[in-house]
């Protein structure tokens, strides 16, 4: 299958501090990337539909100017989640599809944790 | 209603015993669905798609698809410890091809 490289795998940082969430294609090229977020025993919660090239697209209750998302190449898209507050402590999963299949293949997550 | 319904369970299930677990989702959802097993801190791995009725068999997994009553199941024969883990039921969404609509999952306890 298809491969998804997401870094860091885990990230804490202090209340106010910005962090970077980087994922990556790496054996195909993904027009489409999906940014999701899992709190603890719950499902996974779509945020944005990152498209290469062009702006992403945020889900209903999801601030675009809190979770910055860029896409800027068809191998990595990268989500920034700034002024980060222990709300936003959660486990943050990125996933690709590869060309016209409807197969999605994740990225390894990164829990993060806001202290 | 939501898009795609689960059971979270936590479902038993004896070692070596068959797993069923269960999925109804709405007209929101298309045709094409995908169990995904989850291990607790770990991503989504995908383990079976499905986009026709009937059943369709890969190893020790079986999928089911019953488009007129809108459900989707998964069979895990000769179940093993190692099958304990959370299984999402997702579908493709009918207004945004690509963009899926997951359940809540399924939590499996395997046990010896």
């Amino acid at each position: 299958g298809a491969v998804v490289s997401q870094h860091p795998s885990w990230v804490i940082c202090k209340s106010g501090t910005s962090v970077k969430i980087e994922c990556r294609s790496l054996d195909f090229q993904a027009t489409t990337m999906f940014w999701y977020r899992q709190f603890p025993k719950q499902s996974l919660m779509l945020m944005a539909t990152s498209n290469e090239g062009s702006k992403a697209t945020y889900e209903q209750g999801v601030e675009k100017d809190k979770f910055l998302i860029n896409h800027a190449s068809l191998t990595l898209s990268t989500l920034t989640v700034t002024s980060a507050h222990p709300e936003d402590s959660s486990f943050y999963i990125c996933s690709a599809r590869s060309g016209r299949s409807e197969k999605l293949f994740f990225g390894s997550g990164t829990q993060l944790s806001v202290l | 209603q939501k898009e795609v319904e689960q059971n979270s369970g936590p479902l038993s299930v004896p070692e070596g015993a068959i797993a069923s677990l269960n999925c109804t989702y709405s007209d929101r959802v298309s045709q094409s669905f995908f169990w995904y097993r989850q291990y607790s801190g770990k991503s989504p791995e995908l383990i079976m798609s499905i986009y026709s009725n009937g059943d369709k068999e890969d190893g020790r997994f079986t999928a089911q698809l019953n488009k007129a009553s809108q459900y989707v199941s998964l069979l895990i024969r000769d179940s093993q410890p190692s099958d304990s883990a959370t299984y999402l039921c997702a579908g493709g969404a009918t207004d945004s091809w690509g963009k899926f609509q997951f359940g809540a999952g399924t939590q499996v306890v395997v046990t010896p």
